[in-house]
Order: structure tokens, then C-alpha cells, then sequence
């Protein structure tokens, strides 16, 4: 099963609220697990990436949260601000990344000023 | 180029014509993916290119949908007798392959496809 799930479809957080966004895998074969931020009219960027190794990463205000016995893993905005209104991928791998990524739905963030 | 550079930005056809679609990557990165967005949606994996190795077609939807890269830089994508439901946002990525912490994925803007 190479499904990732993504809750919520849409998030609406007022500026400086902590913004978090869930993701399941079932495939226990993936190995690398990235998120992705997409402003309209742009391409999806890099946002912070995590392997099964390891239960959490921080990157600033970003904190990937990796739950491997639930095969969950999370995206938390800490301090959220208007700039970081956009559409919010999570994405599984296998080959430490080497493969194509399975994405999740997206999550369309919202931050109000 | 700095960036993964995708052509037309836009694209409107008309029903049942062929298209091709264009996308060159980051100089140096053997990795070559291209994925189609619809409205609202995630991300569909189409095709994959790695080095000189055979393509990952496994996410081509049918066989009216064909991708090459030559020389192992550009790739074009093609949609044969397009339909209405190949409307769409057509990216392209590319990475250096080599796996690990550092295989980040560069995205283009995408080619914006309407089948008219």
C-alpha cells in the first residue's frame, strides 16, 4: 500500500498559534519522510525531512514529529505567521529518497494576522 | 540553469491533439521525476529517470501518456489524444539520486495543461 494520508484537507490559526498537520503511512518500506510548502503559482519546496531513526526534528519554527509502531508522523508550526499561509505536503520515500515520493493530499494553511 | 525550468507555463489544447511538455533540470542532478497535480489535489507520481537506468513508468495513467530524457538532462513529457480529465498541473523535479538526508527534490513551477 503506497498511501499517505493527510489531515487536515484545511487549517485556519491565528499568528502565533502552534499549526499542526498529521500524516499516515502504511507502507513499512519507506524511509525517508519529507515535508513539502507550496505557495500558489509555485512548485512545491523543501520545507524539513526526517528518516525512522530518529522520533523528532526541529528546524526553526518546524518540528517533525515520527511516530514509527503508529506509522504517523506530524508537521508542527510553532509561533505560526502570515507568511506561512500555503498548501502543506507531507510525502513518504523508500531508498532513503532515491525513490519517487508518495504524497499526502496537502493541507491549505491559513494564518490570520 | 539555478532552478528546475519547465516550458510552456501554460498550455491550452484542444481535445484529442498531442502535447509535449518540457522540463530541464538542475545541472548535475541525474535524478529526473515528473508528477501531475490536479486542482486541489496532492501530488501523482507519473515517471522517474535515473541516471542511464530504465525510467520508473509505473505511474503513467495510460498509454497515451510517454516521457523521454535525452542525454540525461531535458525530459519531455507527452500526452497523446489529450482528454478533459488530462487537465492539469504538470511538474517536473529534479535531485542528485544519491539518496540520504541531503536528496532533496527541486520542483519547477509546473506547465498549467487545459484540454479544451
Amino acid at each position: 500500500q503506497q498511501q499517505v494520508k493527510q489531515s487536515p484537507q484545511s487549517l485556519i490559526v491565528q499568528k502565533g498559534g502552534i499549526s499542526i498537520i498529521n500524516c499516515a503511512y502504511e507502507n513499512t518500506a519507506f524511509d525517508y519522510f519529507p515535508w513539502y510548502q507550496q505557495f500558489p503559482g509555485k512548485g512545491p519546496a523543501l520545507l524539513i525531512a526526517i528518516r525512522p531513526d530518529v522520533s523528532e526534528k526541529k528546524e526553526g519554527r518546524f518540528t517533525i514529529s515520527f511516530n514509527k509502531s503508529a506509522k504517523q508522523f506530524s508537521l508542527h508550526i510553532m509561533d505560526s505567521q502570515p507568511g506561512d499561509s500555503a498548501t502543506y505536503f507531507c510525502a513518504a520515500s523508500t531508498g532513503t529518497g532515491r525513490r519517487a515520493l508518495t504524497f499526502g493530499s496537502g493541507t491549505r494553511l491559513q494564518v490570520q494576522p | 540553469g539555478a532552478g528546475v525550468s519547465q516550458s510552456p507555463s501554460n498550455k491550452v489544447t484542444e481535445k484529442g491533439k498531442d502535447v509535449e511538455l518540457r522540463c530541464d533540470p538542475i545541472s548535475g542532478h541525474t535524478a529526473l521525476y515528473w508528477y501531475r497535480q490536479s486542482l486541489g489535489q496532492g501530488l501523482e507520481f507519473l515517471i522517474y529517470f535515473q541516471g542511464n537506468s530504465a525510467p520508473d513508468k509505473s505511474g503513467l495513467p495510460s498509454d497515451r501518456f510517454s516521457a523521454e530524457r535525452t542525454g540525461g538532462s531535458v525530459s519531455t513529457l507527452t500526452i497523446q489524444r489529450t482528454q478533459q480529465e488530462d487537465s492539469a498541473v504538470y511538474l517536473c523535479a529534479s535531485s542528485f539520486g544519491t539518496g540520504g538526508m541531503n536528496t532533496e527534490a527541486f520542483f519547477g513551477q509546473g506547465t498549467r495543461l487545459t484540454v479544451v
